[in-house]
């Protein structure tokens, strides 16, 4: 089946450094990008769309500027987090769609868990 | 605001109970999904329901799409310790049909 695979899965560095992370569809063309935050006991919240060759369209009090997203390939998005601060701290999911075609399924990533010192 | 209100937040039970999970909104899906997520993982995709008052049965989980688009409903019959996890239902709604909205989510927890 679809696969989607996110790296790093676990990353831990220190307040004020820059961190990337990595989207790939691995076996079908991702049109469209997700990225979600999931806090501790919490849902997932959306934070931004993308759609290959676009900006990013972000949800209501996500920062852009702190939270970028680049979906430069049909197989592959980063999410960076810039400056980051202990309270963005929180596992981050990917998730990618194919919309050519009606009613194609999204398939999410295993998650990358970030750890702000 | 949570646009997707899952109920109960928190379930645990007794191996062999039956429970069910409700998803409720005042909003209309052109979609439902269910998903079970396991502790430092993605989502997985349990089922997507798109018909009004559709039900499907996957093995000893059946899952319900209300009439007006509006709820949805998760039953499993006979519980097992492998059901344990958190379920999120997530609706994908007309005027924004490419992306997904995920509820508030339910933790569900089975006692061998």
């Amino acid at each position: 089946g679809a696969v989607v695979s996110q790296h790093p899965s676990w990353v831990i560095c220190k307040s004020g450094t820059s961190v990337k992370i990595e989207c790939r569809s691995l076996d079908f063309q991702a049109t469209t990008m997700f990225w979600y935050r999931q806090f501790p006991k919490q849902s997932l919240m959306l934070m931004a769309t993308s759609n290959e060759g676009s900006k990013a369209t972000y949800e209501q009090g996500v920062e852009k500027d702190k939270f970028l997203i680049n979906h430069a390939s049909l197989t592959l998005s980063t999410l960076t987090v810039t400056s980051a601060h202990p309270e963005d701290s929180s596992f981050y999911i990917c998730s990618a769609r194919n919309n050519r075609g009606s009613n194609q399924p999204q398939h999410f990533g295993d998650g990358t868990r970030l750890s702000i010192l | 605001t949570q646009l997707l209100e899952q109920s109960p937040q928190f379930l645990s039970i007794q191996e062999g109970e039956n429970l069910t999970v409700y998803c409720n909104s005042s909003s209309v899906f052109s979609s439902l999904q269910w998903y079970r997520q396991e502790p430092g993982e993605g989502p997985v995709l349990l089922v997507t329901v798109v018909t009004g008052g559709e039900v499907k049965k996957l093995k000893r989980l059946t899952f319900q799409f209300g009439d007006a688009r509006k709820d949805s409903s998760l039953h499993i019959t006979a519980a097992q310790p492998g059901d344990t996890g958190l379920y999120l239902c997530a609706g994908a709604r007309y005027s924004s049909a490419s992306k997904i909205i995920f509820g508030s989510g339910t933790r569900l927890s089975i006692r061998p």
